[in-house]
């Protein structure tokens, strides 16, 4: 079975503060692949980024950054230097081998970042 | 940038009646998806299609639904007898491999509401 846990339900920050949303994930494949995806308050979904389970390297992307650490399956999120536009809901999302090609999501975390 | 593209935006319908979600996927891609979001919940997966036959469902998609890609650019969900639980938002997603090996880009989105 996979799963997918975001346990923060809602953070609100300040302008400018650094945020992390944390993501941990369940699976009995070896080969997995993990996304964020991110629904602003017009409702669609943007990708964010990709991580295959076999490449456990960060990632930095501007302001974002991600955190993958298979020792305590998590996939962390972090927004450096937060802005009103990283107002959004956060979605960290599974799929693994064996399970065709369905995205699991968690929960999702609701972002909320105040000037 | 190629997009997912769905409509309606919003489609109300009264519970038994039959409903038809439209999408387009990009154009070069191979696999799509739908997924459905109550509010306020996480997104689930509903079905996967690839070569003109279903490869995955969930246990969501029960008989009352369907899925079909009518020619060579549209895929459409169909959901025959509405129940009031069916009101969500309902999205397309379209892959040039299969999930995993690449990320799912999603459409806007349609908002089903059952009444």
């Amino acid at each position: 079975a996979q799963k997918v846990t975001q346990a923060q339900t809602e953070i609100s920050v300040v302008e400018k503060e650094d945020v992390t949303l944390d993501c941990v994930y369940e699976t009995r494949d070896t080969t997995y692949y993990l996304f964020w995806y991110k629904q602003p308050p017009s409702g669609e979904l943007v990708f964010l980024i990709r991580r295959n389970s076999f490449d456990e390297q960060n990632e930095i992307s501007g302001r974002y950054s991600w955190n993958f650490q298979k020792s305590t399956s998590s996939f962390n999120f972090t927004i450096t230097a937060s802005q009103v536009v990283d107002s959004a809901v956060y979605f960290c999302a599974l799929c693994q081998e064996t399970s065709g090609s369905r995205l699991t999501f968690g929960e999702g975390t609701q972002l909320t970042v105040n000037p | 940038e190629p997009e997912v593209t769905q409509t309606p935006s919003h489609q109300v319908t009264q519970m038994g009646q039959e409903v038809i979600l439209r999408c387009v996927p990009i154009s070069n891609h191979l696999y799509f998806y739908w997924y459905r979001q109550i509010l306020g919940q996480k997104v689930e997966f509903l079905v996967s299609f690839y070569n003109n036959e279903i490869s995955e469902k969930s246990e969501i998609f029960d008989d009352q639904f369907s899925v079909e890609r009518p020619d060579g650019s549209n895929f459409t969900l169909k959901i025959r007898s509405t129940k009031l639980e069916d009101s969500a938002m309902y999205f397309c997603a379209s892959s040039d491999l299969l999930a995993g090996e690449r990320e799912q880009y999603f459409g806007p989105g349609t908002r089903l509401t059952v009444t």
